[in-house]
């Protein structure tokens, strides 16, 4: 049974730039989650989906952060024109809608932007 | 929305020796989950425990849901178990989406 992956694990990019993260949740999870975390802090939510309807976003999430689940499968989080705030780790969770909501996370991609 | 306090922030403790962390929360809850954070930043699952007690091993933990806090109980700590460690609430009235306490840090000295 494999567990939530995420791609790439680090990601270093220029202010500016747009860069795309990738989530592959659990495979019978019907919902996916994205969170954010900062030095020091607990990871906070940006958006989720059940299946392939996106059903909240966070305020945190601002124009330039676009998230899609387009089969109900994988995720990717956008980001454009990234600026030096943006510089996080981003966490993908899975849960089991049916199964207590339990959320499992993955690796996380961390994210540093110059 | 919904507030969720953990304490102590830090703790440092000798191998060998017990600790209790304690997560308060603002609002009844539908879950409640306990996370360790290693050194690469994966968070891994200890508990799912909205109420009751449970037990894995040296950890177990308690939730007291009419209280409003859990409790997460290590014993016979080892350098293992170093990092930081979460609580994170789900109110479904809020949204299903955990909210995290700031976490204590630990450290076990050898």
């Amino acid at each position: 049974d494999t567990g939530v992956s995420q791609d790439p694990r680090h990601k270093i990019t220029k202010r500016g730039q747009n860069v795309t993260f990738r989530c592959d949740p659990i495979s019978e999870h019907n919902r996916l989650y994205w969170y954010r975390q900062t030095l020091g802090q607990g990871p906070e939510f940006l958006t989720y989906f059940q299946n392939e309807a996106q059903l909240e976003k966070s305020r945190l999430l601002s124009d330039r952060f676009s998230a899609e689940r387009p089969k109900g499968s994988f995720s990717t989080l956008e980001i454009q024109r990234t600026e030096q705030g943006d510089s996080a780790m981003y966490l993908c969770a899975s849960s089991l809608e049916q199964a207590q909501n339990e959320q499992y996370f993955g690796p996380g991609t961390r994210l540093t932007v110059t | 929305g919904i507030q969720v306090e953990q304490s102590p922030p830090d703790l440092i403790l000798q191998e060998g020796a017990n600790s209790t962390l304690r997560c308060n929360f603002s609002d009844s809850v539908n879950n409640l989950q306990w996370f360790h954070q290693n050194p690469w930043g994966q968070l891994i699952n200890l508990f799912y425990i909205p109420s009751g007690t449970k037990q894995n091993g040296r950890l177990s933990a308690t939730t007291v849901a009419t209280e409003r806090y859990s409790l997460l109980y290590i014993s016979s700590s080892q350098t293992t178990d170093s990092g930081v460690y979460f609580c994170a609430v789900e109110r479904s009235w809020y949204g299903n989406k955990l909210v995290f306490g700031a976490g204590t840090i630990l450290r076990v000295k050898s």
